[in-house]
């Protein structure tokens, strides 16, 4: 079974450009989710998507969007690139969100703003 | 809400001697537990979780967690620590009244001295 895809591995974006990332969950896997790592802050939780609905959102500015399309594959946008958006953002699928079956990773997205 | 705590964001072990990472849970029910492990470059991989059938747990590669309902704690080690262990270690709490949404600690990074 293949495991979550996350492209690009890389990006590099200015300041003031949007980017958007991709994701593809494990199959049959109709949960996503969406974290942002850096050193600093550490994982934390931009949003939730379920059979295309987003159940849950982080404490993170408008800037940040996403969706889930009907194939379960998802994507999230960040308009108006700051610095502070420099981060390895990270999908996760699952097929029990919040409960007993653990999120199963990408190998995430590399995001540096100049 | 819930939250995760993990001390010490750095650990250093010799090669051969017992691991031991601490995390501490905040909640007034017993959530789903779990450990992660990062190495560099990667996404998380799960390391064992905890659901309530039993409370020690056994995981991948030597690991194993006990949980102890009486301290909130869900603490991971490992009898010797190999140099392949070196990585970063995340604790999560999953919840399933808590939004659909993982919280994790702010990791552990393991170090190991040959």
């Amino acid at each position: 079974k293949a495991g979550v895809t996350q492209t690009p591995r890389y990006l590099i974006k200015t300041r003031g450009q949007q980017v958007t990332l991709s994701c593809s969950p494990i199959s049959g896997h109709r949960s996503v989710s969406w974290y942002q790592q850096t050193p600093g802050q550490g994982l934390q939780f931009l949003f939730e998507y379920f059979s295309e609905t987003q159940r849950n959102k982080g404490n993170f500015p408008g800037r940040f969007s996403g969706r889930q399309f009907s194939n379960s594959r998802s994507e999230m946008n960040v308009s108006t690139l700051e610095l502070g958006d420099s981060a390895l953002y990270l999908c996760a699928s699952t097929s029990d969100p919040g409960g007993i079956s653990p999120l199963h990773f990408g190998n995430g997205t590399r995001l540096t703003v100049t | 809400a819930q939250s995760v705590t993990q001390l010490g964001s750095h650990v250093s072990v010799s090669e051969g001697a017992l691991v031991l990472l601490r995390c501490n849970y905040s909640s007034s029910v017993p959530p789903y537990l779990f450990w992660y492990v990062q190495y560099p470059n990667q996404g998380l991989q799960l390391l064992l979780k905890y659901t309530s059938a039993a409370t020690l747990v056994k995981g991948i590669n030597g690991f194993e967690a006990e949980f102890k309902k009486s301290e909130t704690s869900f603490h991971l080690t490992k009898p010797s620590a190999h140099m392949s262990d070196a990585a970063e270690y995340f604790c999560a709490v999953s919840d399933p009244g808590g939004g659909f949404k993982t919280i994790f600690g702010a990791g552990t990074r393991l170090f190991v001295k040959a």
